[in-house]
């Protein structure tokens, strides 16, 4: 069962746009990560939103965590090729160390 | 520190053979995991260990046994693989904190073939 569901999937831009990735649930988080991953390596994380509502921004990306705790989004402004990579979220249930990660988008920034 | 060392980071592999996986961490994380990644797919849980002790396994096959001989390392242990296990073995760990709160640290993963 997948819990957490991102939209879009596939994201080809140009270099300069601006997008925003959605991660939604009909569950309840206590935290959600956002990930960045490239081919071959690791997530690296990027950030972490515990309280329902709240809004980091991390240089150009913003990053929004739904205040019924249930979603989330990124929004990238003038996006850059060392963007591109496949966009993870993943939800942290109430017992802790346990995480569901979501569907994914992969972004492609062309220069 | 935030780093999370795994090894080897590609593994070959016949569907005979023993062959073990290795990850480390030293930031006194508690909570310790092991993912399996198909490409272009999101990580999928195997196992995770919260204070040396199994916590989860998500009917993972015998095939692949988890072990935490200490607090910073675990390992994972292949016996009888299959072709279609082939695919990115990613280690995670996280403090361990009990009602959430965590933030999982990944390692750069063991890309496995299983000819």
């Amino acid at each position: 069962t997948q819990l957490l569901e991102q939209s879009p999937q596939f994201l080809s831009i140009q270099e300069g746009e601006n997008l925003t990735v959605y991660c939604n649930s009909s569950s309840v988080f206590s935290s959600l990560q956002w990930y960045r991953q490239e081919p071959g390596e690791g997530p690296v994380l990027l950030v972490t939103v515990v309280t329902g509502g709240e809004v980091k921004k991390l240089k150009r990306l913003t990053f929004q965590f739904g205040d019924a705790r249930k979603d989330s989004s990124l929004h990238i402004t003038a996006a850059q090729p060392g963007d591109t990579g496949l966009y993870l979220c993943a939800g942290e249930k109430w017992t802790g160390n346990q995480f569901y990660f979501g569907t994914g988008t992969s972004l492609t920034v062309i220069p | 520190d935030t780093e999370v060392t795994q090894t080897p980071k590609h593994l070959v592999m016949g569907m005979t053979n023993k062959k073990s996986l290795k990850c480390e961490q030293h930031m006194g994380h508690r909570a310790m995991y092991w993912y399996k990644q198909k490409a272009k797919k999101p990580p999928e849980l195997m196992f995770v260990y919260s204070y040396e002790k199994l916590s989860i396994n998500e009917s993972v096959p015998s095939r692949f046994s988890p072990e935490c001989p200490n607090s910073s390392l675990l390992n994972l242990h292949l016996h009888a693989l299959q072709p279609e296990d082939s695919a990115l073995y990613l280690c995670a760990s996280s403090r361990g904190l009990a009602g959430g709160g965590n933030e999982q640290f990944f390692g750069p993963g063991t890309r496995l073939t299983v000819l």
